[in-house]
């Protein structure tokens, strides 16, 4: 069985402030993980996926192996970041994909 | 750009009744999904579809549901006789190919069952 973990519901920081959006993962093989953001009124949209390994709006995701861990990070927030995170995995040769419950990141002024 | 459309953004059903859900993919996009989200949980897979039939389903999907893609364009989404636990968010999402990675999903319908 396969699950994703995002222990925190809400995680709030200042503007400027690093910020860490945790998730592990349960596999037994070689997954692909994404972090899918969806801010206010929006749609749920592909944020950046751990084979890229690019930075997308200041954030980066390292994919742990050892941890089973991919976290989010971004070295200074902005008030444009507040929204909810959800980091998402997809098993080999499947094509669904698995969310965690979610984490709403608030970037305060 | 190209965007998946849902329709329609609410719907309110008594218990029992049939519902269909309705999604336009984009339009060269191979691979179809339909998820849902119970107010306050986990956007939680339910079925794929490609190439006219299901390709993958979890255990929710069972035999009250099932899809459609009855055009060339929508793909729909039918719940035989709501229960009140089928109150929730559903999203529709479409992929260009199989070796894509980004599934691009649509805003959902909010479906309240009463």
């Amino acid at each position: 069985a396969q699950r994703v973990t995002q222990p925190e519901k809400l995680l709030s920081v200042f503007k400027g402030a690093p910020v860490e959006l945790k998730c592990n993962y349960s596999y037994s093989g070689s997954p692909e993980l994404f972090w899918y953001v969806q801010y206010s009124r929006q749609r749920l949209q592909l944020l950046l996926r751990h084979i890229s390994r690019e930075s997308i709006k200041g954030f980066t995701a390292d994919l742990n192996k050892g941890e089973t861990s991919f976290h989010l990070k971004k070295p200074f927030a902005q008030e444009e970041d507040s929204a909810m995170y959800y980091c998402a995995l997809r098993g080999t040769g499947r094509r669904a994909l698995t969310f965690g419950s979610g984490t709403r990141l608030q970037v305060q002024p | 750009e190209p965007e998946v459309t849902q329709t329609p953004s609410h719907q309110v059903t008594q218990m029992g009744q049939e519902v269909i859900l309705r999604c336009v993919p984009i339009s060269n996009h191979l691979y179809f999904y339909w998820y849902r989200q119970i107010l306050g949980q986990k956007v939680e897979f339910l079925v794929s579809f490609y190439n006219n039939e299901i390709s993958e389903k979890s255990e929710i999907f069972d035999d009250q549901f099932s899809v459609e893609r009855p055009d060339g364009s929508n793909f729909t989404l039918k719940i035989r006789s709501t229960k009140l636990e089928d109150s929730a968010m559903y999203f529709c999402a479409s992929m260009v190919t199989d070796s894509s990675y980004e599934q691009y999903f649509g805003p959902g319908t909010r479906l309240t069952v009463t």
